[in-house]
């Protein structure tokens, strides 16, 4: 069975910090990784990774895709309480319909 | 500003009855995949639409069924309501079955069976 596990479940952190979330899979077919932020119900895109190794930037935000380890992280630099949001990895499936089977999520709460 | 709209935002029914949930895609995109969230998980893939035509099922009853329209819009039907499937459902539109960029989400239908 598709599997997809986060860690950690929550993180709480003071403004300015470093986080690093992580995100583990098992799955067929593998097509690509997502990253969602989620903040009160519509999770809105960051980052889609297919390649190994290539790492994805955007502001303060990046994340790479370790695809014989199977894992990916998403970094987070210079927290500010914008970034307090549920993490959300995805990972979506190739053949037929394009599934999505996404982790639990992280909650991250970013205090001033 | 989300492309994807959902209608109604709450609802609340009762164990036994019958729901309906709305969906309009974003314009351009013909794929509409529907996710159940619980409270305090992931979403879960329900089944996808493409071209009017169901295109893939995940692990759900066939008590939960779908519709897409011509114009892309699509209903998510859920028959025999039980109080397990109080959760928020998701509405996610895409460009094509095999797109190359993240699926658009809607805000959902947070769904509470009493």
């Amino acid at each position: 069975e598709d599997k997809v596990v986060q860690s950690p479940l929550s993180l709480v952190v003071h403004e300015g910090d470093t986080v690093t979330l992580n995100c583990s899979y098992e799955v067929t077919n593998f097509r690509s990784l997502l990253w969602y932020k989620q903040e009160k119900k519509a999770p809105t895109f960051l980052f889609m990774l297919t390649s190994s190794g290539i790492e994805k930037k955007s502001g303060r935000l990046s994340s790479i895709l370790d695809k014989k380890e199977l894992f990916s992280i998403l970094n987070i630099t210079a927290t500010q309480t914008g970034d307090s949001a549920v993490y959300l990895c995805a990972v979506g499936t190739q053949g037929g319909s394009e599934k999505l089977v996404f982790g639990k999520g992280t909650k991250l709460t970013v205090n001033p | 500003e989300t492309g994807v709209t959902q209608s109604p935002t709450h609802l609340i029914k009762t164990r036994g009855q019958q729901v309906t949930l709305r969906c309009s895609s974003q314009s351009g995109h013909n794929t509409v995949s529907w996710y159940q969230q619980a409270l305090g998980q992931g979403p879960q893939f329900i089944f996808q639409y493409y071209r009017e035509e169901e295109n893939g099922r995940g692990n759900f009853p066939p008590r939960f069924s779908g519709l897409q329209f011509p114009n892309y819009s699509s209903e998510l039907n859920v028959n025999a309501l039980e109080l397990d499937d109080s959760a928020l459902y998701l509405c996610a539109s895409s460009r094509g079955v095999q797109r190359d960029y993240g699926y658009t989400f809607g805000s959902g239908t947070r769904l509470t069976v009493v």
